[in-house]
């Protein structure tokens, strides 16, 4: 069954720590994303990656650092650069799914600094 | 600077009556327009979308209506019921001219509770 797994579901980190969140697809998609929640905020795009050994930074990227070394995996790297951590952390892939492109999700990890 | 507006943040409806959910783009570019619904703890799932050649799209309970000139979409839910209570998020994104992928831009969300 094709889908995106993120891995964890939470995961908490203490001040000064780096942590890396997973995710991985079996859609075969090309395109993923990374985008953060945060209460009132909407979704904020962290990076993406249109293809293998590629990335581009989205509108938060700082404090944020991806790879893409093979297309079924984009993990997340929080580093202690990242001064307000907390949130819940989304991955999506893009599909064309008629008139155009849109994501599928996976079910997310919320980060938490302690 | 927010170029997808939902400034609705809740919106609450008495089950069986109509939902309406509304959205504003800024940017005269976007072309492909979506709502995803979202369970707390939950990643968004994939509700309905719209293209800009087109004014109306429907899928069951569920039609989005799209305004070009106003730069607004709206999604109605007939009737509303009890487990369409969630976030509800519009987005819009611009095709590229090779028709590849490209990112969505989203909006903050209307939380929607449907009473009973």
């Amino acid at each position: 069954d094709g889908g995106i797994t993120q891995s964890p579901k939470y995961l908490f980190r203490k001040e000064g720590q780096n942590v890396t969140l997973s995710c991985e697809q079996n859609l075969n998609h090309d395109a993923m994303y990374w985008y953060r929640q945060d209460p009132g905020q909407g979704l904020r795009l962290i990076y993406y990656s249109q293809i293998v050994n590629d990335f581009q930074k989205g509108d938060i990227a700082e404090g944020y650092s991806v790879s893409r070394e093979k297309k079924e995996s984009f993990p997340l790297t929080v580093t202690s650069a990242q001064k307000n951590p907390t949130a819940f952390y989304l991955c999506a892939t893009q599909r064309w799914q008629g008139g155009g492109y849109g994501y599928t999700f996976g079910s997310g990890t919320r980060l938490t600094v302690v | 600077d927010q170029q997808v507006k939902q400034n609705s943040p809740s919106l609450s409806v008495q089950e069986g009556r109509i939902s309406i959910l509304n959205c504003d783009y800024t940017n005269s570019m976007f072309d492909y327009f979506l709502w995803y619904k979202k369970y707390p703890a939950e990643g968004p799932t994939f509700l309905i979308s719209i293209s800009s050649i087109k004014d109306k799209n429907e899928d069951g309970r569920f039609t989005v209506f799209l305004n070009k000139s106003a730069k607004h979409l709206s999604l109605h839910i007939v009737p509303s019921q009890p487990g369409d209570s969630a976030v509800y998020f519009c987005a819009a994104s611009v095709m590229s001219g090779t028709g590849t992928a490209s990112k969505l831009t989203f909006g903050t969300g209307t939380r929607l509770q449907v009473t009973l």
